[in-house]
């Protein structure tokens, strides 16, 4: 079963705004991340937070975790067109051992010049 | 580095049929993974792998078989497909099985099961 789930499921701006991109989880994690997919294409890594982490930053990326509500946000400042793809959050539960991921369904973020 | 590989790009399948979708990455990964993303969801896991000869079962592993002979290679074997694996397929990988590597993923392999 899927542990996130991301919000909105789509998202549509135009170049210079801000986007922001929610993700919930069910169960206790060591760890969240972040990836983008472009159109066919594989994953990206984008960014980590542990769950000791409240805020972490990346270039024009800002994620926040609060683990008493189990939520995560990613936060791209002045998007540009090249910044259209599905983001995914992804959690390494704390349970159970090695680094498997649970993915949520992702959010499609269309920029538009 | 070449990075994660993945052969086939496509590949069509009529039901019943067997195949291996080859994974291979260059980067002495110690974990490896594979996943399938179906329309509208996120990526599941299939099976993962810890080390060479060491394997197990993630999330949705019926239907599937893997081996892990060497560090390089994860071969993802489809015993008798059916349409039901129809999806897209990616294979992952991370220097460590630790928690907090970034997994590196390779292009996918769209697979049609018809």
């Amino acid at each position: 079963s899927q542990q996130g789930e991301e919000d909105p499921q789509a998202l549509s701006i135009q170049e210079g705004e801000n986007a922001t991109m929610n993700c919930s989880y069910k169960t206790s994690i060591n760890n969240l991340q972040w990836y983008r997919q472009n159109s066919g294409r594989g994953l990206v890594h984008l960014i980590l937070i542990r769950s000791n982490e409240r805020e972490k930053h990346s270039g024009r990326l800002r994620v926040t975790l609060d683990t008493s509500k189990k939520s995560s946000s990613l936060l791209i400042t002045a998007s540009r067109a090249a910044d259209t793809a599905s983001y995914f959050c992804a959690t390494v539960p704390l349970e159970g051992g090695y680094n498997k991921l649970i993915f949520g369904a992702g959010t499609r973020l269309a920029v538009h010049p | 580095n070449a990075g994660v590989t993945q052969t086939p790009k496509f590949q069509v399948l009529k039901t019943g049929q067997s195949m291996t979708l080859q994974c291979a990455q260059d980067m002495n990964h110690e974990y490896m993974s594979w996943y399938r993303q179906d329309p509208g969801m996120g990526l599941r896991l299939i099976h993962y792998s810890v080390g060479a000869g060491i394997t197990d079962q993630g999330e949705v592993p019926n239907g599937y078989n893997v081996s892990r002979s060497t560090t390089e290679d994860f071969p993802l074997r489809l015993l008798s497909a059916a349409p039901s694996q129809t999806s897209v397929y990616f294979c992952a990988s991370s220097y460590s099985r630790g928690k907090g590597e970034t997994q590196y993923f390779g292009p996918g392999t769209r697979l049609l099961v018809l």
